[in-house]
């Protein structure tokens, strides 16, 4: 069975800080994908990144970066220098499925709020 | 525009009512999925379907149920059997391959 850890419900930090979600899964294949989402106050998920299992590289997006770890089983997210643009709930997500339908299991979310 | 649009934006249903839940997408998405989500806690797995005519159910599918008679649409009714209801519903798509989920903007539904 698949499972994703957000251990931290509510984070909150003071504008231009930098801060890290945590996202610890659990999964016994091989391949899998693992995504994060924001969810603004608006409810729609925004998808944000999708990082493949064979995929190790850490990788960077504008004020955003991730750090894959395999061997903790850990996929976190941090963003650099927040904005209160990026308060919002963060969601962990792994997939596993094989074939073409996706069995999507998401933590419970981080709610992020950041004070101007 | 393309992407996923879900009506109404709220709803709110008396007890013992049905009320159905439209979901479109002009993704031209294989997949489609309802999630329902609840305060504090993550996105749960109500019914999903992979082509048209077919679906499956979810983690927790007792009280609802769906159609897929078109590619574009994936309608939800939460029936007066769903005992507590009152939550946000999404919709998502996604291509027939190992690929991110889209999500529409969402349902709040409210039991009066």
């Amino acid at each position: 069975a698949q499972k994703v850890t957000q251990a931290q419900t509510e984070i909150s930090v003071v504008e231009k800080e930098d801060v890290t979600l945590d996202c610890v899964y659990e999964t016994r294949d091989t391949t899998y994908y693992l995504f994060w989402y924001k969810q603004p106050p608006s409810g729609e998920l925004v998808f944000l990144i999708r990082r493949n299992s064979f995929d190790e590289q850490n990788e960077i997006s504008g004020r955003y970066s991730w750090n894959f770890q395999k061997s903790t089983s850990s996929f976190n997210f941090t963003i650099t220098a927040s904005q209160v643009v990026d308060s919002a709930v963060y969601f962990c997500a792994l997939s596993d499925t094989p074939g073409g339908y996706q069995k999507v299991t998401f933590g419970i979310g981080t709610k992020l709020q950041v004070i101007p | 525009d393309g992407g996923i649009t879900q009506s109404p934006k709220y709803l709110f249903r008396k007890e013992g009512q049905n009320v159905t839940l439209s979901c479109e997408q002009n993704l031209n998405h294989d997949a489609m999925y309802w999630y329902r989500q609840d305060p504090g806690q993550g996105l749960r797995l109500i019914y999903y379907s992979q082509i048209v005519n077919d679906f499956q159910k979810g983690d927790i599918a007792e009280g609802y149920s769906v159609s897929r008679e078109k590619k574009e649409s994936f309608p939800l009714t939460v029936t007066s059997a769903q005992k507590n209801p009152t939550a946000f519903y999404l919709c998502a798509t996604g291509p027939f391959s190992y690929n991110e989920q889209f999500f529409g903007p969402g349902t709040r539904l409210t039991v009066l």
